[in-house]
């Protein structure tokens, strides 16, 4: 079985800093995605970012990039130039390399951006 | 745009109650999920299903069933409702390709007084 690790449960970062959310994860498959998804107050779950574990190239999004170390079983999200609409709760999630699996949510980070 | 539109954004209901969670998504998608949300817990996974009248049981099971006769169509029954129940439901949905996202609904809010 997979599981995703968040330790950081909640962050605070001001305006126009940077922050980097960890997560690690841990699993026997070779083939897998990592993804990051937001969930603002509004609860919309949004897709920020993802990461194919055959690629060795990290991520980005504009202000938002990974850092994935597959030996170590890492992947955190460096928001850059936060803003205020960054704040949200922010999920690290796993999924297998098959077609009809489903994700695996980390508890989450509850990032906050300070004016 | 993608959409997941589940029934309700909030709800509330009595305990003993037979509750309907209804989702339903417009992009044809084979596969579905309800997770269900907690402070402190994340998502866990409820059920899931990968085509009609297919579920599978996901991390926390018991006290749920699930329904899914039209494909666009996946739907959480609470056959008795209990306070412990109470809680965020999120309905989810993707395509049938190698590492596709997976698409949100709103969320239910779910009381169970």
């Amino acid at each position: 079985a997979q599981t995703v690790t968040q330790s950081q449960p909640e962050m605070s970062v001001q305006e126009a800093e940077t922050v980097t959310l960890s997560c690690t994860y841990d699993t026997s498959e070779n083939n897998y995605y990592l993804f990051w998804y937001k969930q603002p107050p509004s609860r919309q779950m949004i897709l920020v970012i993802r990461q194919e574990a055959y690629k060795q190239q990290n991520a980005t999004e504009n202000r938002f990039s990974v850092n994935f170390q597959k030996a170590a079983k890492s992947f955190s999200l460096k928001i850059s130039d936060s803003q205020l609409g960054d704040t949200a709760m922010y999920f690290c999630a796993f999924m297998v390399h098959s077609g009809n699996t489903p994700l695996v949510f980390g508890k989450g980070t509850r990032l906050s951006v300070i004016a | 745009d993608v959409k997941v539109t589940q029934s309700s954004r909030y709800l509330v209901k009595r305990t003993g109650e037979k509750v309907f969670l209804e989702c339903v998504q417009d992009m044809d998608h084979e596969n579905m999920f309800w997770y269900r949300q907690d402070p402190g817990l994340g998502l866990r996974l409820i059920y899931f299903s990968y085509d009609v009248k297919m579920k599978e049981k996901g991390d926390i099971p018991e006290g749920y069933s699930v329904s899914r006769e039209k494909k666009e169509r996946f739907s959480l029954i609470l056959e008795s409702a209990s306070t412990n129940q109470t809680s965020m439901y999120l309905c989810a949905s993707s395509a049938y390709h190698l590492g596709t996202e997976a698409f949100f609904g709103q969320g239910t809010r779910l009381t169970v007084v």
